[in-house]
This record gives C-alpha cells, sequence and structure tokens, in this order.
C-alpha cells in the first residue's frame, strides 16, 4: 500500500526559504521508472504543478518558478524534500506531493498524500 | 505551455443526471490526458488515464472520450458521491498542466 505524507511549516514569512518533506511508504525511488512530483492548490484554485524528481535523479521544474525551486530525494530515507526561496503571500497554498507510476511514458500522479497548507504572512 | 481550458467551471445537476464536462488543450495532446476528482479538503484522485482508461476501482459510470485537442469525461447515473471538483491534466509535455475544474453540485 502505497502512501505519501508532506510536512513542513504551516506558515512562513515573506522572502523565508520554505522546505517541505514527503516521506512515503509502499514504494521504493530506486525503482526504474518511479518518480515523487509536488502539486500546489491556492485555496479555491487548480492544482499547479511545481516538480517532479525520478529514480534516476532526474528532475523537471514548472519553467515560470524554476529559479526559486529545488528537489532532492533521500532513497535510503524514503524522503523527497522541496524548497522554495523568496515565498510570498501568493505562494499561499495546500501543497501535495504525489506519486508517480513506474512506467516511462506516463506523467500523472495516481496517489497523492494529504496535503499541507502553507500560510505566507509577515 | 499547453493551456487547458474546462467547461463549464460550474454544473448543477441531479442524483440519476447524465452529465458531460469538456476539456480543451491549446494544441494537441494526442491522448496524453489524464481526470480527477476531489472532494472539499481532500486530495484531488485519479479517475482516467489516456483519455479513455478507468483506472482500477473507478465505478464504469464514469468515462472519458477525445483525443488531439478536445476532450470529455461523462459520468452516467451520477450519485451522491460523485458531486465533487474534476479537473483534467495534461501529460504530453513540461510544464504538465491542469484545466481550471469543474464543480459539479447539486441542482
Amino acid at each position: 500500500q502505497i502512501t505519501l505524507k508532506e510536512s513542513g511549516p504551516t506558515v512562513v514569512k515573506p522572502t523565508q526559504t520554505l522546505t517541505l518533506t514527503c516521506t512515503f511508504s509502499g514504494f521504493s525511488l530506486s525503482t526504474p521508472g518511479v518518480g515523487v512530483g509536488w502539486i500546489r492548490q491556492p485555496p479555491g484554485k487548480a492544482p499547479e504543478w511545481l516538480a517532479v524528481i525520478y529514480w534516476n535523479d532526474d528532475n523537471r521544474y514548472s519553467p515560470s518558478l524554476r529559479s526559486r525551486l529545488s528537489i532532492t530525494k533521500d532513497t535510503s530515507k524514503n524522503q523527497v524534500v522541496l524548497t522554495m526561496t523568496n515565498m510570498d503571500s501568493v505562494d499561499t497554498a495546500t501543497y501535495y506531493c504525489a506519486h508517480r507510476p513506474a512506467s516511462f511514458s506516463v506523467y500523472y500522479f495516481d496517489l497523492w498524500g494529504q496535503g499541507t497548507l502553507v500560510t505566507v504572512s509577515s | 505551455d499547453i493551456q487547458m481550458t474546462q467547461s463549464p467551471s460550474t454544473l448543477s445537476a441531479s442524483v440519476g443526471d447524465r452529465i458531460t464536462i469538456t476539456c480543451r488543450a491549446s494544441q494537441s495532446i494526442v491522448s496524453w490526458l489524464a481526470w480527477y476528482q476531489q472532494k472539499p479538503g481532500k486530495a484531488p484522485e485519479l479517475l482516467i488515464t489516456k483519455a479513455s482508461s478507468l483506472e482500477s476501482g473507478v465505478p464504469s459510470r464514469f468515462s472519458g472520450s477525445g483525443s488531439g485537442t478536445e476532450f470529455t469525461l461523462t459520468i452516467n447515473n451520477l450519485q451522491p458521491d460523485d458531486f465533487a471538483t474534476y479537473y483534467c491534466q495534461q501529460y504530453n509535455a513540461y510544464p504538465l498542466t491542469f484545466g481550471g475544474g469543474t464543480k459539479v453540485e447539486i441542482k
């Protein structure tokens, strides 16, 4: 059974750096094809894809946020970490991590964590 | 970026109805489209991949169709559990992009 859970601060101040950790179980990020992505969703709005990291350390970022994002993995701990610099009020959202199936031709997310609401406020 | 446009943004329906949600892509995405269902306070759940392939455990009253730039999600015999918000997502190219959502509410 695959599960994912996000953890990190619930409130950050403007200009600070946000660090979120996704801790997962039921799969390994060393299995060929597997990936873990981050998606955020501002209150009342649609989801927005942020980044994804794959079993082979390949990663992709949203071009509009590329300069502010970093995604890394720790396979031994079953964790993926997302950092986002220079936080602003527009970054207030629920942040989700999600599992990308072990396939070489699909880029959707079949299982998501419960999400963590991050509020940017001074 | 590939823009995904859903319509309508809100749909009022009754239990037992048949409803259709449309998702249009700004360029061809072949059949690389997924549909998600999201209930308030919960994470999105994957319903359909590759435009028309139902995920395991998803009721057969859900179906998807389309290719290229126009896609539809149809729900037959709408059930109380189906009142939720639905999103499409293209995975033909990075950046992965979602539609703006369609909220299905009780008439």
